[in-house]
């Protein structure tokens, strides 16, 4: 149980593109969505977090204009990335945590690898 | 503030080898502490927790123990394999908040 799956695996895309990249719990609803990018051999860095029909809470530093969150769903979070360049190529993974998880774990998708070229 | 700090690698250990990786952490309250494991090019996958002091988590032969005297958290395992070659994450999640904070990661590399 607790699968999270994000699509697509790996996008490629020219500068200037918005690119939109999904986050879904399978078998279980999840209250909260969070979002991270990792840079290569690094930790992951929290951008936002996602609760279900309300705006996202962006952390310092990360514009909000540029990535947008939507969390339509206790099911479905997505980001997009906006005008797109080859600063944001990066690996972007997002996590989930479940509605009754009285111990706050988060569980991970499998990750996206953006390129912009 | 609340942070995690966990010892450089990468680490390398012949297989059959006993594996330490050291995580310390400063939090206010009572957090809850994690171990991630990431595989290259996946994401991360939660190996073990421990959600109060002196609980001890385990996992596919690794371990933890959750000490708040020395507010530590380190993974053992008694005898790595080749397959373990990964970069393992320590984190916390304080109550309320939801919020992981990582540390660092640490890379292991398990030779045959």
């Amino acid at each position: 149980g607790a699968v999270v799956s994000q699509h697509p695996s790996r996008v490629i895309c020219k500068s200037g593109t918005s690119v939109k990249i999904e986050c879904r719990s399978l078998d279980f609803q999840a209250t909260t969505m969070f979002w991270y990018r990792q840079f290569p051999k690094q930790s992951l860095m929290l951008m936002a977090t996602s609760n279900e029909g309300s705006k996202a809470t962006y952390e310092q530093g990360v514009e909000k204009d540029k990535f947008l969150i939507n969390h339509a769903s206790l099911t479905l979070s997505t980001l997009t990335v906006t005008s797109a360049h080859p600063e944001d190529s990066s690996f972007y993974i997002c996590s989930a945590r479940p509605r009754r998880d009285l111990e706050e774990t988060q569980y991970f998708g499998p990750g996206t690898r953006l390129l912009v070229l | 503030g609340n942070s995690v700090t966990q010892m450089e690698g990468p680490v390398t250990l012949s297989e059959e080898a006993f594996l330490t990786i050291n995580c310390t952490y400063t939090a206010t309250g009572y957090p809850s502490l994690f171990w991630y494991v990431q595989y290259p090019g996946e994401g991360l996958q939660l190996l073990l927790k421990a959600t109060k002091a002196d609980d001890k988590g385990s996992n596919k032969g690794f371990e933890a123990t959750y000490r708040k005297e020395t507010t530590s958290f380190h993974l053992e395992k008694g005898s790595v394999q080749v397959s373990d070659s990964a970069v393992y994450f320590c984190a916390l999640s304080t109550s309320g908040t939801y919020k992981y904070i990582f540390g660092t990661g640490t890379r292991l590399k398990v030779l045959a």
